[in-house]
């Protein structure tokens, strides 16, 4: 099965403070997926991604769709109490297909 | 609420019973998705259906693993025999087929199994 490498596995940041964090695929990708996921619950859908070098923000969160294809990156800005949980990349070879997801960046902010 | 409904969230059953989850996709959506979620790990791929047809199963998918999608809506999963290496969370997810920003997946809450 396709590779994806997340990273880093976990941050713990100050409140205010910026977090970024990526996924390296083995693989070329067509679509980009960024989820958060809170304890007990399911991932939710922050940032979806479809080509090669988008830039797409959702407030506090931007994600971009690598050149390569084969990466993408999250980047959160002034943290807050909330921004707390997991957070999972996915992505997808062929249009119609399954996602991979990475193993999750666990992020803790202190207030 | 049209977002995707999982049910039980919970369900504690002792090792060599049967147990079967349902899963209710966004109202629109053909496509569904179930996913294995064991604790530290994302989620893992069991299979898919594309309206009533089942269009791809995992190696994770052992023989007492059976899922159903009778009328294209919504779905169930079945475990039968099951074993302490099943406890998991068992996530469901939908999307919409078709066009650009078409096979986007929002999940479930997710059903909670223990094996005892």
């Amino acid at each position: 099965g396709q590779q994806l490498n997340q990273s880093p596995q976990s941050m713990f940041i100050q409140e205010g403070e910026d977090v970024s964090m990526n996924c390296t695929s083995s693989s070329i990708f067509n679509t980009w997926l960024w989820y958060k996921q809170d304890p007990g619950e399911g991932p939710v859908l922050l940032i979806a991604l479809y080509k090669a070098g988008e830039l797409t923000s959702n407030g506090r969160l931007t994600a971009q769709f690598g050149i390569t294809r084969k990466d993408s990156f999250l980047n959160i800005s002034a943290s807050i109490p909330s921004d707390v949980g997991i957070y999972f990349c996915a992505g997808q070879v062929d249009n119609f297909n399954k996602f991979y997801f990475g193993s999750g960046t666990k992020l803790n902010v202190k207030p | 609420d049209t977002g995707v409904s999982q049910d039980p969230r919970h369900k504690i059953t002792k090792r060599g019973q049967n147990v079967t989850f349902r899963c209710d996709p966004i109202s629109e959506h053909n496509r569904l998705y179930w996913y294995r979620q064991t604790l530290g790990q994302g989620p893992e791929f069991l299979t898919y259906f594309q309206n009533e047809a089942q269009l791809e199963k995992s190696r994770l998918l052992s023989d007492r693993f059976s899922a159903e999608r009778p009328k294209g809506s919504f779905s169930t999963l079945e475990i039968q025999r099951t074993e302490q290496g099943d406890s998991a969370m068992y996530l469901c997810a939908s999307s919409l087929s078709g066009g650009q920003g078409a096979d986007t997946q929002y999940f479930g809450p997710g059903t909670r199994l223990t094996v005892l």
